[in-house]
């Protein structure tokens, strides 16, 4: 089976401070991985995905996250928050063979301006 | 490109009424799903098609619960009748095909009373 835990269910960064938003999953089969982002009152659009094929993937408004097997790990971060940035994060884990996604419980992430 | 779309955006209804979502995949997109997204939670699988065969609905409530997608294109999900613990947001998402990136709605927030 597999399952995705997001620590922190809310993150607060200064603007122009690092983002880290930290994920793991289990998976006993190696996996696609995602982060997807949602703001209020909106359908969540992917930032970026991992399919095995280079660790460290980059995605749209500066995102990226690198793909740590040995961790088990596909943690998101950013080097300077933006207001922008403000919304719910998920990460989520697919079976390469499969189509159902797993979503962890999301991490919601405030920038402090 | 159109995206994903999703009617009505909200519903607001008495418990024991019915409701129906709407959804519109991208076009060309053989695989669609359903979500139920509870607050503060990410998405959970209720329903998959594979054109127009539902290939897992596992998490389908069958006894209130229904779906179609009879062309294979657009799909109606359906409570019947709907209790208070149905509220939540309804999304819909699709995708080209198998392990392919999901594509998502912007949902239908839906409040039984």
């Amino acid at each position: 089976a597999q399952s995705v835990t997001q620590l922190g269910s809310h993150v607060s960064v200064s603007e122009g401070a690092l983002v880290l938003l930290r994920c793991n999953y289990s998976s006993s089969v190696p996996p696609y991985l995602f982060w997807y982002v949602q703001y209020p009152n909106q359908g969540l659009q992917l930032l970026l995905k991992y399919t095995s094929a280079a660790t460290l993937v980059k995605g749209i408004n500066g995102f990226e996250a690198e793909f740590k097997k040995s961790e088990t790990s596909f943690h998101l971060t950013k080097p300077s928050a933006h207001m922008s940035d403000a919304a719910e994060y998920f990460c989520a884990v697919s079976e390469v063979a499969g189509n159902q996604f797993y979503f962890g419980t999301g991490t919601s992430l405030t920038v402090i301006p | 490109e159109a995206g994903v779309v999703q009617s009505p955006r909200y519903k607001i209804i008495e418990k024991k009424q019915p409701v129906a979502f709407w959804c519109n995949p991208i076009s060309g997109h053989n695989t669609l799903y359903w979500y139920r997204q509870n607050l503060g939670q990410g998405p959970e699988l209720l329903i998959r098609y594979e054109n127009e065969e539902a290939v897992d609905d596992s998490q389908l409530p069958k006894d209130r619960f229904s779906a179609e997608r009879l062309k294979g294109v657009d799909s109606t999900l359906k409570i019947q009748p709907a209790e208070l613990g149905d509220s939540a947001v309804y999304l819909c998402a699709s995708s080209p095909g198998l392990a392919e990136t999901q594509y998502f709605g912007p949902g239908t927030r839906l409040l039984v009373l």
